[in-house]
């Protein structure tokens, strides 16, 4: 396995204000980075895919100026949720592999509440 | 249609029991295939992988039928510890290796 950190495991804000979330690989050098979000009593929905260096892959739906990611090192992965509103109250994941193809490796998660 | 669909459950057993869970996926490129499991208000951790060919791990077994796309999960001789929400994965022929979650099946397992 590996060992992946998501740092807040939780948050509660004002709604209007912007909460940056960490995701760190631990144990080995993360080509590829994965954010997903997951509402009450729902599936895992993938946000947005990172590599390290470029610019990150949305899925559809996903607003890219509002969920800002930034993958500036193969260990580290950030999710900016810009001008957070209550929908975005979330269980927000991030996930870790060596290369796109590979297992992915889920961070414990953070928990945004927004208020 | 969701892309991976699962009876959402619940399903109540007792100790001992035997429970199976069906999961069905709709894109035919799909190439690899997942049971998660996810405690409530943890991240999903790997149960283990689907095979055509079946596998098994302890008192889980696994199988894939492609022609069907259809993938089941065993659980054999339940545990109070295997009360958890089950995740059917399905993982596409894209080029980043996106991972797709059926909504989960809650399994509580009683006394």
């Amino acid at each position: 396995g590996a060992v992946v950190s998501q740092h807040p495991s939780w948050v509660i804000c004002k709604s209007g204000t912007s909460v940056k979330i960490e995701c760190r690989s631990l144990d080995f050098q993360a080509t590829t980075m994965f954010w997903y979000r997951q509402f009450p009593k729902q599936s895992l929905m993938l946000m947005a895919t990172s590599n390290e260096g470029s610019k990150a892959t949305y899925e559809q739906g996903v607003e890219k100026d509002k969920f800002l990611i930034n993958h500036a090192s193969l260990t580290l992965s950030t999710l900016t949720v810009t001008s957070a509103h209550p929908e975005d109250s979330s269980f927000y994941i991030c996930s870790v592999s060596r290369r796109s193809q590979e297992t992915q490796y889920f961070g414990p998660g953070t928990r945004l509440l927004v208020l | 249609r969701k892309e991976v669909e699962q009876d959402p459950g619940p399903f109540n057993v007792p100790e001992g029991a035997t429970v199976a869970f069906n999961c069905t996926y709709s894109n035919s490129a799909s190439q690899s295939f997942f049971w998660y499991r996810q405690d409530c208000r943890k991240e999903p951790k790997l149960l283990m992988s689907v095979y055509s060919s079946g596998n098994e791990d302890g008192r889980f077994t696994a199988q894939l039928n492609r022609a069907s796309q259809y993938i089941s999960l065993l659980i054999r001789d339940s545990k109070l510890s295997d009360s958890a929400t089950y995740l059917c994965v399905v993982s596409g022929g894209t080029s980043y290796g996106k991972l797709t979650f059926g909504q989960g099946t809650i399994l509580t397992v009683h006394p």
